[in-house]
């Protein structure tokens, strides 16, 4: 079936720092890929949308500057959190939309990431 | 805009019995319908999915789902729970038809399952 995997799993950083995460689909192209955080005990608040080859939709609220998208590849998306604060301490979670036989949104493991 | 509200934050049930759990969307057009589960320290997995048709829809591990347009409700259910479907569950919504479309989540309901 479709994988997605995301690395790190975990991080600690140090506030200031930035951090970057990436998200891949492993047996399938994406052209779309989605990028969500998830607070304890909460639901998914979907961040942004990742198109391959352009310009990331980020939902309304969320720093576009602060949390930085690229989308270089049909297999590979990164969110890069920007001199991270402990407020950004968070689990994200991308998801990758395929088609054909891969149709549908597939869930990577999540990040948990811990900002000091 | 789009919201999806799950009423049931959290859910005790002894094994065998009966599973129903609440979903209602806001949205005025087309939607594509999903259920989603969070196995403690595991990524979310699709239980079931409804796009058109039946509007009774039958998932895995047991599950289903019935989508009533008139009560814009997608409520999940299942005869007689296992310890093992102890969990997070989310109800999602997608507005049209495209495969690349955004989900819109509940706020998702823990179930505990007592064995």
């Amino acid at each position: 079936g479709a994988v997605v995997s995301q690395h790190p799993s975990w991080v600690i950083c140090k506030s200031g720092t930035s951090v970057k995460i990436e998200c891949r689909s492993l047996d399938f192209q994406a052209t779309t890929m989605f990028w969500y955080r998830q607070f304890p005990k909460q639901s998914l608040m979907l961040m942004a949308t990742s198109n391959e080859g352009s310009k990331a939709t980020y939902e309304q609220g969320v720093e576009k500057d602060k949390f930085l998208i690229n989308h270089a590849s049909l297999t590979l998306s990164t969110l890069t959190v920007t001199s991270a604060h402990p407020e950004d301490s968070s689990f994200y979670i991308c998801s990758a939309a395929g088609t054909g036989v891969a149709s549908g949104q597939f869930f990577g493991p999540g990040t948990r990431l811990t900002v000091l | 805009a789009q919201s999806v509200s799950q009423h049931n934050h959290h859910v005790i049930l002894s094994e065998a019995a009966s599973l129903e759990l609440g979903c209602n969307y806001s949205y005025g057009g087309t939607v594509n319908l999903f259920w989603y589960v969070q196995y403690p320290g595991q990524h979310l997995q699709l239980l079931l999915k409804y796009f058109s048709g039946d509007p009774l829809v039958k998932g895995i591990k047991g599950f289903e789902a019935e989508f009533i347009k008139s009560k814009f409700s997608f409520n999940l259910r299942k005869p007689s729970v296992q310890w093992s479907d102890t969990a997070e569950y989310f109800c999602a919504v997608k507005g049209g038809s495209s495969n690349t479309g955004k989900l819109i989540f509940g706020q998702g309901t823990t179930l505990q399952v007592k064995p």
